[in-house]
């Protein structure tokens, strides 16, 4: 059964790059052409999506991403497959940013009335984040 | 962006109740609408996709409907551990988004 754990500074200062890594474990990051994803939820706020990386071992769309477009210009999202991680680094942060950020892994092959839906099907616990001088 | 819509915002509802939470879309979706859980502490957690199937091991008192551009969560006969937060999420088109959130407590 695989499963995500988020980890990385809880505090960060204002103006610095936030870098958060997300460990997957009970199976590789490269089966089943997954879509591996980043969202935050604001103090008592609802989710905001900020993107996806997708890899798979046998596709050559691997590595292809999708950002938030209000976020695009100050993220990167990346994979390391040999530490089995995906990683999240926002640039610039200010205390807009604080929140708690969970990664998820995304399935786009939900089967339903013959169609296929895309759908976030594991999720680590969250991490909180604190923008602050 | 697609724009969603949540209400009630809130509501109270008592054990064995059954509840309906609407989802609005700002444009027509199809039903690439999906359902989340969230516990406080916790993170988030699929109940349906598709805007009506329910996701692997999710009870059957959870049922979704809709399309195009309106949506339903409907819970049968309320359960103790149903009280939570309820988010719709479109996966029509990115950037995806999600409603504001609908909590359900204890009356």
């Amino acid at each position: 059964q695989v499963q995500l754990q988020e980890s990385g500074p809880g505090l960060v200062k204002p103006s610095q790059t936030l870098s958060l890594t997300c460990t997957v474990s009970g199976g590789s990051i490269t089966n089943g052409g997954y879509y591996w994803s980043w969202i935050r939820q604001h103090p008592g706020k609802g989710l905001e999506w900020i993107g996806y990386i997708y890899d798979s071992e046998s596709s050559r769309y691997s590595g292809t991403t999708n950002y938030n477009p209000s976020l695009k210009s100050r993220i990167n999202i990346s994979v390391d497959r040999s530490k089995n991680q995906f990683s999240l680094r926002l640039n610039a942060v200010s205390a807009a940013d604080t929140a708690v950020y969970y990664c998820a892994r995304e399935d786009g092959g939900l089967l339903s009335r013959g169609n296929y839906y895309y759908g976030m099907d594991v999720w680590g616990q969250g991490t909180t984040v604190t923008v602050s001088s | 962006d697609i724009q969603m819509t949540q209400s009630p915002s809130s509501l109270s509802a008592s054990v064995g109740d059954r509840i309906t939470i609407t989802c609005r879309s700002s444009q027509n979706i199809l039903n690439y609408l999906n359902w989340y859980q969230q516990k406080p502490g916790k993170a988030p957690k699929l109940l349906i996709y598709g805007a009506s199937s329910l996701h692997t091991g999710v009870p059957s008192r959870f049922s979704g409907s809709g399309s195009g551009t309106d949506f339903t969560l409907t819970i049968n006969s309320l359960q103790p551990e149903d009280f939570a937060s309820y988010y719709c999420q479109q996966t029509s088109s990115t950037p995806w988004t999600f409603g504001q959130g609908s909590k359900v407590e204890i009356k």
